[in-house]
């Protein structure tokens, strides 16, 4: 079944770019959306933003003048860029693949695969 | 602060059944459908609940879900230790915020 591996730094320095990347195993990255999310320490989750495979993107407006998600249909990845970093942005980053049924007027939305996650602190 | 509102926590004895509430309004649960999510200690967040009310293939059937107006309610019935978890709400939000919100989660303790 289709499986999803976050891979990254661990540590990243204040003002820097966090990059993380999600491998897609056991099935084709084309034909879905792709997502990030990230859960701070003791926190809930926030949604960052969804890539469909084509390349087209949607970001949390809290978040979108820092985010960058790109993919890699050759490689079956898809990545995050977060630029200017704070100990705010301290969270474990899930990248998850999110079912977008666009129905009319009403959506169906439901993060049926995730990664096991990555922890990642900010900090100089 | 979420946008949909979840109780912190909620407690039931082994063998019990509790509910999870998840209150949002008509730009989100009152128009779209709800999932739910298990999130054990440690672990990535994993998919109960879908479109309401369905279950994904291998969620037992202790687990339902049911929605109402601009609420939506998970329900666990026959609660196991292994239950112990933190619960999230999501849904799609057709305002002009982020278009993917999410419950701020409720701890679930089995005394």
């Amino acid at each position: 079944q289709v499986q999803l591996q976050e891979s990254g730094p661990g540590l990243v320095k204040p003002s820097e770019t966090l990059s993380l990347t999600c491998t897609v195993s056991g099935g084709s990255i084309s034909s879905y959306y792709w997502s990030w999310i990230r859960q701070p320490p003791g926190k809930g989750l926030e949604w960052i933003g969804y890539i469909y495979y084509s390349g087209s993107t949607n970001y949390n407006p809290s978040l979108k003048s820092r985010v960058t998600i790109s993919v890699d249909t050759s490689k079956n990845q898809f990545s995050l860029k977060l630029s200017s970093v704070t100990a705010a942005d301290t969270a474990v980053y899930y990248c998850a693949r999110p079912m977008i049924t666009f129905g009319g007027v009403i959506v169906s939305l439901a993060f049926d695969i995730w990664g096991q996650g990555t922890m990642v602190t900010v900090s100089s | 602060q979420s946008v949909l509102t979840q109780p912190p926590s909620v407690s039931a004895a082994p063998g019990q059944k509790v509910t999870i509430s998840c209150s949002g309004s008509s730009s989100n649960i009152g128009n779209n459908y709800v999932s739910w999510y298990q999130q054990l200690p440690g672990t990535a967040p994993k998919l109960l609940i879908y479109d309401n009310n369905k279950r994904p293939s291998g969620i037992p059937d202790r687990f339902s879900g049911s929605k109402s107006g601009t609420s939506a309610t998970l329900g666990i019935t026959g609660l196991q230790t292994g239950d112990e978890a933190d619960y999230y709400c999501g849904t799609w939000d057709s305002s002009l915020s982020a278009p993917v919100v999410f419950g701020g989660g409720t701890k679930l303790t089995v005394l």
